[in-house]
């Protein structure tokens, strides 16, 4: 597609549930980013993908965040147990290249997540 | 002129006016930085970059000043617009393979 595309755009979800965010990069795009943006606050990092490869996970907060891109493109980002610290908007951006930041990211509009 | 808000600081300006947004990074070692626009319920989108080997760069409207003796960066918007109000964040690479650390974020709100 034209832009990097997730969703949902909204999810409520109940303390405790398990919830499954999906991003749909720029089609070729070979990095993959997952970012966390609480209210008010900039964009924090969680983790990185090339292509399949889950290069760096070291911003996931705990065991309880997961993410997967088993083709190399689609990438989904899994919350266990949700708790209400992780009410925030999660933000998915890809890039050409295969360097962390040798272009600008192109980021999707996120998913906003509120746990109730 | 700049207030804190709850969370963001916010800069005021007329329409038409110049605005100028400020960032101090946090590591001397950054050698790429980028500012990012971002509207009400939209992802960042990229305005402008520069590389630690420049002090300046220009786009259509915008220019980054990079300040490395202090480490601090700014964005000048010329004649600004209503278009313009967002929030505008900087970002820099931390050197090395790393990803792109966020600033906190300033409002800008252009009064017409």
């Amino acid at each position: 597609g034209a832009g990097v595309s997730q969703s949902p755009r909204y999810k409520v979800a109940k303390r405790g549930q398990d919830v499954a965010l999906r991003c749909d990069p720029i089609s070729g795009h070979v990095s993959l980013f997952w970012y966390q943006q609480a209210l008010g606050q900039g964009p924090e990092f969680l983790t990185y993908f090339q292509n399949e490869a889950q290069l760096d996970k070291s911003g996931l907060p705990s065991d309880r965040f997961f993410a997967e891109r088993p083709e190399g493109s689609v990438s989904t980002l899994k919350i266990q147990r949700t708790q209400q610290e992780d009410s925030a908007v999660y933000l998915c951006a890809s890039s050409p290249g295969r360097e962390y930041t040798n272009y600008g990211y192109t980021f999707g509009s996120g998913t906003r997540l509120t746990v109730v | 002129g700049e207030s804190v808000g709850l969370h963001l600081p916010t800069l005021s300006v007329q329409e038409g006016d110049n605005s100028i947004i400020n960032c101090a990074y946090s590591n001397s070692a950054s050698d790429y930085f980028i500012w990012y626009k971002q509207e009400s319920g939209k992802g960042p989108q990229f305005i402008i970059d520069i590389r630690s080997n420049m002090d300046k760069r220009q786009g259509q409207r915008v220019t980054v000043l990079l300040n490395k003796t202090v480490k601090h960066l700014s964005l000048q918007i010329a004649a600004t617009q209503p278009g313009d109000s967002a929030v505008y964040f900087c970002a820099e690479n931390i050197g090395g393979n790393t990803p792109l650390v966020f600033g906190k974020g300033t409002r800008l709100s252009v009064i017409a």
